[in-house]
């Protein structure tokens, strides 16, 4: 089954304590990106990444970091959580950056900094 | 710089009612991308449409009609004789070529369906 896969579903952490959500995809996409998700501003973008190697900032990228070292997986990384980082996260990939196909998107990570 | 504008955040109805979701949206692009998602109370999102630009012509889908007119810049979205497993979230989104695949989401519209 074609799909985008985040782990974990739900994170409970401390302020400070760096933390992972893994992402992987089997569909073979080129592109991947990372959204949180915030009561009243929809869906914003953190970070993307046209292939393997190439990332770049979507409109919310600070305290976060990503890496893209196989096409299928696009980590995450909160180095030091901070309770404003409270909030829901998806994953989503895309058959290729250059136009717009849309998104398949993951189950999502419920995340709470306290 | 693109923007998706969904004005109203919630909206409740009784079952059977229709229901429309308005969404505006701002771009300078000539070629560009709408699309609907649905999130329901379990968290995932779903793909609901994809409209390019040059493709005005109104969709029905099932119960599903969606209303595209660039004229006046909006994507809108309704819901005929909705049903409870209608209740969700519903978000537009813009991508527009400039921005590659880039999607600008607008900040959603919760619809309840009372039985």
């Amino acid at each position: 089954e074609a799909q985008v896969t985040q782990n974990p579903r739900y994170l409970i952490t401390v302020t400070g304590k760096k933390l992972t959500v893994t992402c992987s995809q089997n569909m073979n996409h080129e592109y991947m990106s990372w959204y949180r998700q915030d009561p009243g501003l929809g869906l914003r973008q953190i970070y993307y990444s046209m292939n393997v190697e190439v990332t770049d900032k979507g409109d919310v990228p600070e305290g976060y970091k990503v890496s893209r070292k196989e096409k299928r997986n696009f980590p995450l990384i909160l180095e030091s959580p901070s309770p404003n980082q409270t909030s829901l996260y998806f994953c989503a990939s895309s058959l290729s950056g250059e136009t717009s196909y849309g998104y398949t998107f993951g189950s999502g990570t419920r995340l709470t900094v306290v | 710089a693109q923007k998706v504008t969904q004005a109203q955040t919630e909206i409740s109805v009784v079952e059977k009612e229709d229901v429309t979701l308005d969404c505006v949206y701002e771009t300078r692009d000539t070629t560009y991308y709408l699309f609907w998602y649905k999130q329901p109370p379990s968290g995932e999102l779903v793909f609901l449409i994809r409209r390019n630009s040059f493709d005005e012509q109104n969709e029905i889908s099932g119960r599903y009609s969606w209303n595209f007119q660039k004229s006046t810049s909006s994507f809108n979205f309704t819901i005929t004789a909705s049903q409870v497993v209608d209740s969700a979230v519903y978000f537009c989104a813009l991508s527009g070529e400039a921005a590659g695949n880039k999607l600008t989401f607008g900040g959603g519209t919760r619809v309840l369906v009372k039985p």
